[in-house]
């Protein structure tokens, strides 16, 4: 079974530009939900999405934005990018809308670099 | 907010025991993970934890104390792949959603 796709692997991007990071959930699973590593630190939590609808959203500026489609794949856009907004984005699926003992299964992300 | 403290590196010997740390403050708590990374991977579910107690599974085992906002994931027979990235993460409830906190991460070495 195919686990978590995240396209592109790895982007570079200047300064200002904006970018489209797609997922695809594991088959079956309902929830999507982003994260943003930088080297050394935990993932950060961005958004949370779970059948089509919004239902988590954390610390991040107006120019991150996302949306999940009838198929249960996901885009994470960012508007306006930032050398601040090079990091590993990962996304992470799960059959409910709480990891719980499910946990959430993380692709293995998109590495962005904005110069 | 929510606040999650782990040791930031920790190092053992192949076949020894090693124990990590978390300890967290927050409101709304929902369950604790744990997830390992390897350098440039990304992370693996490795256990859930909601109710007070030991869960254990095959040589990891974790235990949380929702009182006192600990926890800890026990490795067991260590071996040279378990160098790695340990992440504790909280899930809490808040303004209807679901929410989960990751902390920064023990960097685990193992060494022969």
């Amino acid at each position: 079974d195919a686990g978590v796709t995240q396209s592109p692997t790895h982007l570079i991007k200047t300064r200002g530009q904006h970018v489209t990071l797609r997922c695809s959930p594991i088959s079956g699973h309902k929830s999507v939900s982003w994260y943003q590593q930088v080297l050394g630190q935990g993932p950060q939590f961005i958004f949370q999405y779970y059948e089509k609808e919004e239902r988590g959203r954390g610390n991040f500026p107006d120019r991150f934005s996302a949306r999940q489609f009838p198929n249960y794949s996901s885009e994470l856009n960012v508007n306006a990018l930032l050398l601040g907004d090079s990091a590993l984005y990962l996304c992470a699926s799960s059959p409910t809308r709480q990891g719980s003992g499910y946990g959430y299964t993380f692709g293995s992300g998109t590495r962005l670099t904005v110069v | 907010g929510q606040n999650i403290d782990q040791p930031t590196e920790m190092t053992a010997t192949e076949g020894a025991i090693v124990q990590i740390n978390c300890t967290y403050q927050t409101s709304g708590f929902n369950g604790l993970f744990w997830y390992q990374q390897h350098a440039g991977e990304a992370p693996t579910f490795l256990s859930y934890n909601v109710l007070d107690g030991l869960e254990e599974k095959g040589r990891f085992s974790s235990f949380l104390s929702r009182s006192k906002g600990y926890s800890y994931l026990l490795l067991k027979e260590l071996q040279m792949k378990d160098s790695a990235s340990y992440l504790c993460a909280v899930d809490h409830f808040e303004g209807g959603s679901y929410i989960p906190t990751f902390g920064r991460g023990t960097s685990l070495i193992v060494h022969p």
